[in-house]
């Protein structure tokens, strides 16, 4: 099984919908964070969790909301879709250890029509 | 403003030749360094890191990188390319706070 899961792998809806990407770890990692990818954009980063209390916006939060429900799983939701949040979306994990890498799930692929 | 520049976003290497992906950094002070790979359909996978120490770091599937300071850089090298190699190669750097700001990616493709 994976260590970082994300559920839906792909996802079609309309604009205006409400949306919600799923996380969850088995890493035992306190640090959660959400990342979108765009072509020639590379990741940019959305919203970050360091552990269950604290949430913190990252460089494109606007339109986007998070929920870290428990250690293990941090959700992102799309309040009001549109079409330009179309995108690939990637959860990734980490230790309370600055230089320790992160580690990612094998993302969401939305699409909004 | 801090950033991260891969300034090259395709590559097309023959499969057994030697590849370079560069990677340039604009940042205060050194900050911590990975590559990861992206083969299509799937997350991203470690590479390598740099902390500190040797400048020269080993990484998995053969693939070393060399930390240079005078020129805040940190360029992926491979000495002979394998087909499977064929995927999306990004540079990223955590200034210290935890959280990674990533280059736009290179894409290299191994030609027979």
């Amino acid at each position: 099984d994976a260590d970082v899961t994300q559920t839906p792998r792909n996802r079609i809806t309309k604009t205006g919908k409400r949306i919600m990407l799923e996380c969850s770890q088995t890493k035992g990692h306190d640090r959660m964070y959400w990342y979108r990818q765009d072509p020639g954009l590379g990741l940019r980063l959305i919203y970050y969790s360091f552990d269950v209390k604290d949430i913190n916006k990252g460089e494109i939060s606007d339109g986007y909301s998070v929920s870290r429900q428990a250690q293990a799983k941090f959700s992102l939701s799309l309040e009001s879709a549109i079409p330009n949040q179309t995108a690939l979306y990637f959860c990734a994990t980490s230790t309370g250890v600055s230089n320790q890498p992160q580690h990612f799930g094998d993302g969401t692929r939305l699409s909004i029509l | 403003a801090q950033s991260v520049t891969q300034p090259d976003i395709h590559i097309t290497v023959s499969e057994g030749a030697s590849l370079e992906l560069r990677c340039n950094y604009s940042y205060g002070a050194t900050p911590y360094l990975f590559w990861y790979v992206q083969s299509p359909g799937q997350g991203l996978q470690l590479l390598l890191k740099y902390f500190s120490g040797d400048t020269l770091v080993q990484g998995i599937k053969g693939f070393e990188a060399e930390f240079k300071r005078s020129q805040s850089s940190f360029n992926l090298r491979k000495p002979s390319v394998h087909w499977s190699d064929a995927a999306e190669y990004f540079c990223a750097v955590d200034p210290g706070y935890s959280t990674l700001t990533f280059g736009k990616g290179t894409m290299l493709l191994v030609s027979p």
